[in-house]
């Protein structure tokens, strides 16, 4: 069985300073896992995704993640944040290579930008 | 591209009312989900598609829940019954197959059961 536990439900940082998004995995199997982002109103949208190639990967926006498999970890992080990142984050893991099915989100953390 | 339409996107119904929400991925793609967001919550697969085939309903309650995909286009997901506990954000996503494509999702559908 898989699954995905993001560590912080709301996180808050001022413009310009760096963001740090935590996520842990567990599964059973190579994962792949990917980072989506989710404005209000709006749908879900794939920044980043691993699927056992380079273990540092570069997303949409500024955004990267890395994967580290000794402590079963998926970080995103930006260096530096903007207003128009504010929005909701889900860390997301799939057991079958290449990850199209039998996604498994995290409950999500709540990124908010302070002027 | 188009993306993935869904409609409607905002519905209000009582308990025990019977709803349908609409679906039509993005051409070409021949797998579609339907996943439910409940407030606070991420997303949760309700039902795979390919083509016009169920993957997995593995988590559907088939007691009041179901789903169809006529032709392998579009998909249309039912509840009926309704209960208090169905509030919640439907998202339709779809991928060009199965393997190593990225899922786009729709702006989903909000339901309120009062």
């Amino acid at each position: 069985a898989q699954s995905v536990t993001q560590l912080d439900s709301h996180v808050s940082v001022s413009e310009g300073t760096p963001v740090l998004l935590r996520c842990n995995y567990s599964s059973s199997y190579s994962p792949s896992l990917f980072w989506y982002v989710q404005h209000p109103n709006k749908g879900l949208q794939l920044l980043l995704k691993y699927t056992s190639a380079a273990t540092l990967v570069k997303g949409i926006n500024g955004f990267e993640a890395e994967f580290k498999k000794s402590e079963t970890s998926f970080h995103l992080t930006k260096p530096s944040a903007h207003m128009s990142d504010a929005a909701e984050y889900f860390c997301v893991v799939a057991d079958s290579g290449g990850g199209a099915d039998g996604l498994t989100f995290g409950k999500g953390t709540h990124l908010i930008i302070q002027p | 591209e188009a993306g993935v339409a869904q409609s409607p996107r905002y519905k209000i119904i009582e308990k025990r009312q019977s709803v349908a929400f609409w679906c039509n991925p993005i051409s070409g793609h021949a797998t579609l989900y339907w996943y439910q967001q409940i407030l606070g919550q991420g997303p949760k697969l309700l039902i795979q598609f390919q083509n016009n085939g169920v993957v997995d309903d593995s988590q559907l309650p088939k007691d009041r829940f179901s789903a169809e995909r006529l032709k392998g286009v579009d998909s249309t997901l039912k509840i009926q019954p309704a209960k208090l506990e169905d509030s919640a954000v439907y998202l339709c996503a779809s991928t060009r197959d199965r393997i190593g494509y990225e899922q786009y999702f729709g702006p989903g559908t909000r339901l309120t059961v009062t």
